[in-house]
């Protein structure tokens, strides 16, 4: 059974760089899906950050302006997202999931429980 | 960019009730499109994927239709644990509704 966990800090200054990591257990990094990162401000929708595959790939949301990277940790069964120049704008809950599926027909299908990330000084 | 507006906002239904959440696309997006139901202080869970997929688990109660543009969510006999926030995502871009919050009458 695949279980997500995010964990990183809980608060972060403005202008700063927010770090945050997605412990995987019951598969294997490198198995055939998508590694994502969506996150939710208080009391608002989902935004999807991005997704990574083992290999390294990478797809980011345009509107987060090259701010996001995201890189796997194969060793340790992992993911993890930075997001820099970070503003208040970027409080939220972030959740990892994982991306199943093929030809168009992704889906997120498994996600973490989420962490709460807030932006002050 | 792909925008995703679902209607209404928000709805008040009863328990044993039909109701339908509508989502409309910017763009065509074929079938690309998936739904999930997401309840206070917790993680969205995968409904629907692929236009009309059953997720393993989820009651036959739910059902999603449509093509192209505009699309359903259709929810029968509505049980006291559907309500929820519920988001469609169209999988070109992961691109998802502003959620339509589904509340006891």
């Amino acid at each position: 059974q695949v279980q997500l966990q995010e964990s990183g800090p809980g608060l972060v200054k403005p202008s700063g760089t927010l770090s945050l990591t997605c412990a995987v257990s019951g598969v294997s990094i490198s198995s055939a899906n998508w590694w994502s990162w969506v996150r939710q401000p208080p009391g608002k929708g989902l935004e999807w950050i991005g997704e990574i595959y083992h290999s390294g790939s990478t797809k980011y949301n345009p509107s987060l302006k090259s701010r996001a990277t995201m890189s796997v940790d194969k060793s340790r069964n992992r993911f993890s997202l930075t997001l820099t120049s970070v503003t208040a704008a970027d409080t939220a809950v972030y959740y990892c999931a994982t991306v199943s599926g093929g030809g168009y027909y992704y889906y997120m299908d498994v996600w973490g429980k989420g962490t709460t990330v807030t932006v002050s000084s | 960019d792909i925008q995703m507006t679902q209607s209404p906002s928000s709805l008040s239904a009863s328990v044993g009730d039909r109701v339908t959440i509508t989502c409309r696309a910017s763009q065509n997006i074929n079938s690309y499109l998936n739904w999930y139901q997401q309840k206070p202080g917790k993680a969205p869970k995968l409904l629907i994927y692929a236009l009309s997929s059953l997720q393993s688990g989820v009651p036959s109660r739910f059902s999603g239709s449509g093509s192209g543009t505009d699309f359903t969510l259709t929810i029968t006999n509505l049980q006291p644990e559907d309500f929820a926030t519920y988001y469609c995502q169209q999988s070109y871009m992961y691109t998802f509704g502003q959620g339509t919050r589904l509340e006891i009458k």
